[in-house]
C-alpha cells in the first residue's frame, strides 16, 4: 500500500533553535494531514492537524506547511524546549469526509533536545 | 480538550491467557474507535475500526477471532487477545473519534507482555 514516511530518523537540536521534521507522503488522495507526538510509554498527542485546501497553519510555537506539488509536509518547532524531545508522527488521512476515513502513521523523527 | 482513557496501562501474563484491554472516552461520545499496534521503535499500526453498534472492520492480515473487539457503547470499546502467546507482546493503544470531520485522540496505551 501507500506509505507515509520521513527523512530524518533522528533530529539533535539546542534549546532555543528551531526545528523542522519533515514527512513525505505519497497517497495523492489525502486530503487532511495531522502532527503527533509520542512521549516514551504514551500514546500520540495531537499537536497540529491541515486540511489540503491549506498550505500553512500555525500554532502555538508550531507551523506545519503542506506542499501537496511535491507531497512533502513539515512540522516546525520555534524555541525548542526540553520538553519538547520526543518522537514525532505525521499522519495522512484519505477520504477524510467519508466513512473510511482512517490514518495512516509515518515511520516517526525522534527529535533530541540538547541544553 | 478530549480524553481517551485506556486500562489496563500495563499487562503481564503466561502464554494461553485472554486478555481484555478497554478504552473510554471521557468528555466525549466516540462515534469511532481505532486500535493500534505498535512495536518497539516502530509506527502505530492500524488493527481495527470499530463504530458503535457494529460489527468492526479488520485491517489486512488481523485475525478478527484473535483479537475480539466491542463497541457497546459511545464511551466505550474493548479489545480482547484470545489465547495470547509471546509473539502478541507489543503495545497496544486505542483512539477514539467523535464525528467524521474530528481528529482522533488516543490513549496512553497498554503494554502487553506475554511469557
Amino acid at each position: 500500500g501507500e506509505n507515509v514516511g520521513l527523512h530524518l530518523p533522528t533530529l539533535s537540536v539546542q534549546e532555543g533553535d528551531n526545528s523542522i521534521i519533515n514527512c513525505a507522503y505519497s497517497n495523492s488522495a489525502s486530503d487532511y494531514f495531522i502532527w503527533y507526538k509520542q512521549e516514551s510509554g504514551k500514546g500520540p498527542q495531537f499537536i497540529i492537524d491541515i486540511r489540503s485546501n491549506m498550505d500553512k497553519r500555525q500554532g502555538q510555537r508550531v507551523t506545519v506547511l503542506l506542499n501537496k506539488t511535491v507531497k512533502h509536509l513539515s512540522l516546525q518547532i520555534a524555541a525548542t524546549q526540553p520538553g519538547d524531545s520526543a518522537v514525532y508522527f505525521c499522519a495522512e488521512n484519505p477520504f477524510y469526509t467519508g466513512t473510511a476515513s482512517k490514518l495512516t502513521f509515518g515511520t516517526g523523527t525522534r527529535l533530541q533536545v540538547t541544553l | 480538550g478530549a480524553v481517551v482513557s485506556q486500562h489496563p496501562s500495563r499487562v503481564i501474563c503466561k502464554s494461553g491467557t485472554s486478555v481484555k484491554i478497554e478504552c473510554r472516552s471521557l468528555d466525549f461520545q466516540a462515534t469511532t474507535m481505532f486500535w493500534y499496534r505498535q512495536f518497539p521503535k516502530q509506527s502505530l499500526m492500524l488493527m481495527a475500526t470499530s463504530n458503535e453498534g457494529s460489527k468492526a472492520t479488520y485491517e489486512q492480515g488481523v485475525e478478527k477471532d484473535k483479537f475480539l473487539i466491542n463497541h457497546a457503547s459511545l464511551t466505550l470499546s474493548t479489545l480482547t487477545v484470545t489465547s495470547a502467546h509471546p509473539e502478541d507482546s507489543s503495545f497496544y493503544i486505542c483512539s477514539a473519534r467523535g464525528t467524521i470531520n474530528q481528529p482522533q485522540h488516543f490513549g496512553d496505551g497498554t503494554r502487553l507482555s506475554i511469557l
